[in-house]
């Protein structure tokens, strides 16, 4: 099946800086998702972006499918900003519907 | 308020037992999934849906059952065969396809 891989796994950031999430896949996807999830679990969407570019406030989101891989960026972090972040891609090869998760980066943001 | 809910958000099981699961969506989507999440790892498919009274195996059904006999319910039943069920389980939705996904606030399973 398609491999997803995030890095870094681990992240710790001050208040105020900024930071790169990177997530590669292994052959070509249909879908990628970008979600954050929260202290209590609850993934919350970010950008759903199988290619291209988009931007929400202080987020933005750049897949490249050529080259497998897509990038999260985070300007200005704030405490709040703080949980994991997974990247998760549908694919057609697998024979199966449904996302293949990366297992994420723990972003830390310090006040 | 248009949304995916999931019931009971904590459930504790002994050894041995049958437990079933809910998730009931509002958003008039055609499909429906299954996910698991271990400590620390990301999610692994259990089963999908893609229409009514149809579903199909994820990536790790051994153990697990579902049903869909209404567009809006997909409940997924823990079987006593499911070796590791200690888990939390997270409830997705979307229009079919490879669609935006979107996911209910998950129930955490623990077997005593």
């Amino acid at each position: 099946g398609i491999q997803v891989e995030q890095s870094p796994p681990d992240l710790i950031l001050q208040e105020g800086a900024n930071s790169t999430l990177r997530c590669n896949f292994s052959d070509s996807v249909n879908n990628l998702q970008w979600f954050h999830q929260n202290p209590w679990g609850q993934l919350i969407n970010l950008f759903y972006i199988p290619s291209g570019t988009k931007q929400n406030g202080r987020l933005s989101a750049t897949t490249v499918a050529t080259e497998r891989y897509s990038l999260l960026y985070i300007s200005s972090s704030q405490t709040t900003d703080s949980g994991v972040y997974f990247c998760a891609v549908g694919y057609s090869g697998g024979g199966a519907d449904g996302l293949t998760f990366g297992k994420g980066t723990h972003l830390i943001i310090q006040p | 308020d248009g949304g995916i809910t999931q019931s009971p958000k904590y459930l504790f099981r002994k050894e041995g037992q049958n437990v079933t699961l809910s998730c009931e969506q509002n958003l008039n989507h055609d499909a429906m999934y299954w996910y698991r999440q271990d400590p620390g790892q990301g999610l692994r498919l259990i089963y999908y849906s893609q229409i009514v009274n149809d579903f199909q195996k994820g990536d790790i059904a051994e153990g697990y059952s579902v049903s869909r006999e209404k567009k809006e319910s997909f409940p997924l039943t823990v079987t006593s065969a499911q070796k590791n069920p200690t888990a939390f389980y997270l409830c997705a939705s979307n229009s079919g396809g490879y669609n935006e996904q979107f996911f209910g606030p998950g129930t955490r399973l623990t077997v005593l």
